[in-house]
Order: C-alpha cells, then sequence, then structure tokens
C-alpha cells in the first residue's frame, strides 16, 4: 500500500490563481481530511468528509472548497488564492467512525502564494 | 469549545537522557482522545501515542509514556533513553468521543543532541 499520497509537493502561485491538491489513498478509508499547518503552529481542519458524496466543514474552510466522488480521493481546491493561503497542507484518511482512531497523513504540500 | 495548550516551544535533551513534554487542554467533555504525534523534518505525521479518558491507566508505548490527569487537565508525554532520532516537533491532540476530528496544539520542537 502507497498509503496517503499528495500532489504536488512543492507549488508556487501568484495571487488570483486558483489550483487542485490532489489527494489519494489506497486503504479502502471512509473519513478524509483536509488541514493546513501554517508556521510555527499545530495543524488545523479545513474539510472533511465520512465518505463518498459527503463533505464537510472544519475550522477554517473560508477560501476552499472539496469534493469527493470516489472513496480514493479527496482533493481539495483553492479559487482565487491569497497570501493568507500560504501554509503546508496534509491530507489524511481513517478507515471509519469506532474502526480504529489513528488517522494516517500524506507528505503534506507546501504552497507559497506570493 | 475545546483547546489544546503546549507552553515549551523548545525543549532539548542529550541522548539516553529522559524529557518530558508538558500538554493541557480545556474542555467540557468526559468522553474523548488524547494523541501525541511526531512531526520529524520529513513533515510525514506520525502517531506516537494515544489515550482514552475513561482509561485511568496512563499509555505506554515502548520508550513513550503518557501521565495522564483528567481533573488537571493534563497530558505530558514522556520519552525515556532519548534517540538522535526522536528529534522533531511533537503535537498534542485532542479529539471529542464521534467527531473524528483532532484538535491540535501548536506543538514542541525538541532536539536530542548527541
Amino acid at each position: 500500500n502507497a498509503g496517503v499520497t499528495q500532489t504536488p509537493k512543492f507549488r508556487i502561485l501568484k495571487i488570483g490563481q486558483s489550483m487542485t491538491l490532489q489527494c489519494t489513498q489506497d486503504m479502502n478509508h471512509n473519513y478524509m481530511y483536509w488541514y493546513r499547518q501554517d508556521p510555527g503552529m499545530g495543524l488545523k481542519l479545513i474539510y472533511y468528509s465520512v465518505g463518498a458524496g459527503i463533505t464537510d466543514k472544519g475550522e477554517v474552510p473560508n477560501g476552499y472548497n472539496v469534493s469527493r466522488s470516489t472513496t480514493e480521493d479527496f482533493p481539495l481546491r483553492l479559487e482565487l488564492a491569497a497570501p493568507s493561503q500560504t501554509s503546508v497542507y496534509f491530507c489524511a484518511s481513517k478507515p471509519g467512525q469506532g474502526d480504529s482512531y489513528e488517522q494516517y497523513f500524506g507528505p503534506g504540500t507546501r504552497l507559497t502564494v506570493t | 469549545a475545546q483547546t489544546v495548550t503546549q507552553s515549551q516551544p523548545e525543549m532539548s535533551v542529550q541522548e539516553a537522557e529522559t524529557v518530558t513534554l508538558s500538554c493541557t487542554y480545556d474542555t467540557s467533555e468526559n468522553n474523548y482522545y488524547l494523541f501525541w504525534y511526531k512531526q520529524p523534518p520529513s513533515r510525514q505525521m506520525i502517531l506516537v501515542i494515544r489515550q482514552e479518558a475513561y482509561k485511568q491507566q496512563n499509555a505506554t508505548e515502548n520508550r513513550f509514556s503518557v501521565n495522564f490527569q483528567k481533573a488537571a487537565k493534563s497530558f505530558s508525554l514522556k520519552i525515556s533513553d532519548s534517540q538522535l532520532g526522536d528529534t522533531a516537533m511533537y503535537f498534542c491532540a485532542f479529539m471529542k468521543f464521534n467527531t473524528d476530528k483532532l484538535i491540535f496544539g501548536t506543538g514542541t520542537r525538541l532536539q536530542v543532541f548527541p
């Protein structure tokens, strides 16, 4: 199993540009998450999904959109990128509620908006 | 709302010595989980140890153990026989029962010296 994979690893965007951060997991996990980690801070939840077709907002959803058309993929869309979205983005997955309490994290995407 | 506080931004320890990282949290919930995650320079988030609030016994995983004080809302991590590979950021995290959403502290950077 590759686990949770994220692409790209690094990206520089200009203000106002859009992009999609890709996240894929091959563990057949139902739950998937997107976090951002600002310098010197812990991770904050952007969006999460409990299964294909179901998504919900986390703590810091503004400026982002997600979709979950398959169990494996959970892309994060940034529209009109702003400098405040400069951060490291982590995707994570978990088998399901009550099945396991551990979230498995991807390696992260470092995004810079200038 | 739940909050997690890590009051030690940086710690250092000599190889083979013992170090304790502090974490306090604020919640009105009775059922929850607490976690310590390790983030080495590779950025990969790795679960170190977890504690269920309903268990009085402190969790232990090899050289890692916790001191869980529910009444004081304290959850410290003790690393025994520190190794160079323990050098990393350590995050304390809280999860309310049946929510599947992690709330992270700001982290403690641990440096292990030879």
